[in-house]
C-alpha cells in the first residue's frame, strides 16, 4: 500500500519555468490538499479538493494552480515559477479523518 | 484570523524522561485536533488525535490532553526515546459536515532526546 506518493522528490527550476508537481494516493480518499512548509513554520495550505471535480484556495494560492479530474491524482502546478516558491510542498489525503502526508517535494526556484 | 501555536520551539529531554508539548489553538469552532511528528527529510506522521467531546486520548505511549475551556491542547510521549526526536505539530480542523480535509497548522516543537 503505497499511501501518498509525489514526484519529483527534489526539482530546481529556473525564475519563470513552470512544472507540475504529481500528487497520487491509493487510498480511495475523499479529500486531497497540498501544503507548503518554509524553514521554522508550519505547513500552510495553497489549495485543497474534497472530491474529482472540486477544487477551493487555501491560505496561499497565488501562483499555483490545482485540478482533481480523479480521485487519485491531485496536482500541483506552478505556472511561472518565482524564488518565493522557494519551499518544500506536501500532499495529503484524507477521509473525514487524519490527513495523510506524503514524502514531500523539495523545489528550489534560481 | 485563525491560528494554531506551540508554547516553546524546542524541547530537550533525556531518554527515559516523558515529555509534555504544548499547543494553543484559537479557533473555539475547531472540533477535530491531530498531533503529527516529522522527521527530518519526511512528510509528517500521524500520531494521534481527538475529537473536541473528549477530553483524554491514550494511545502507545502517547497521550493527547483537551481543553476546551482555555483552548489548549497537549502531547505527552511517556519513556521518550531518541526515536521520538522529531518536530512535533498539532493541527485543527473542522471534522464535521462542513470537513474539507483543511488543517490548520502550529509552528512546530523540535523535541532533542539526550541519550
Amino acid at each position: 500500500n503505497a499511501g501518498v506518493t509525489q514526484t519529483p522528490k527534489f526539482q530546481v527550476l529556473k525564475t519563470g519555468q513552470s512544472m507540475t508537481l504529481q500528487c497520487a494516493q491509493d487510498m480511495n480518499h475523499e479529500y486531497m490538499s497540498w501544503y507548503r512548509q518554509d524553514p521554522g513554520m508550519g505547513l500552510r495550505l495553497i489549495h485543497y479538493s474534497v472530491g474529482a471535480g472540486i477544487t477551493d484556495q487555501g491560505e496561499v494560492p497565488n501562483g499555483y494552480n490545482v485540478s482533481r479530474s480523479t480521485t487519485e491524482d491531485f496536482p500541483l502546478r506552478l505556472l511561472s515559477a518565482a524564488p518565493s516558491q522557494t519551499s518544500v510542498y506536501f500532499c495529503a489525503s484524507s477521509n473525514r479523518a487524519a490527513a495523510f502526508f506524503g514524502q514531500g517535494t523539495r523545489l528550489t526556484v534560481v | 484570523g485563525e491560528s494554531v501555536g506551540l508554547h516553546l520551539p524546542t524541547l530537550s529531554v533525556q531518554e527515559g524522561d516523558n515529555s509534555i508539548i504544548n499547543c494553543a489553538y484559537s479557533n473555539s469552532a475547531s472540533d477535530y485536533f491531530i498531533w503529527y511528528k516529522q522527521e527530518s527529510g519526511k512528510g509528517p506522521q500521524f500520531i494521534i488525535d481527538i475529537r473536541s467531546n473528549m477530553d483524554k486520548r491514550q494511545g502507545q505511549r502517547v497521550t493527547v490532553l483537551l481543553n476546551k475551556t482555555v483552548k489548549h491542547l497537549s502531547l505527552q510521549i511517556a519513556a521518550t526515546q531518541p526515536g521520538d526526536s522529531a518536530v512535533y505539530f498539532c493541527a485543527e480542523t473542522t471534522h464535521g459536515s462542513s470537513n474539507t480535509g483543511k488543517l490548520i497548522f502550529g509552528q512546530g516543537t523540535t523535541l532533542q532526546v539526550k541519550p
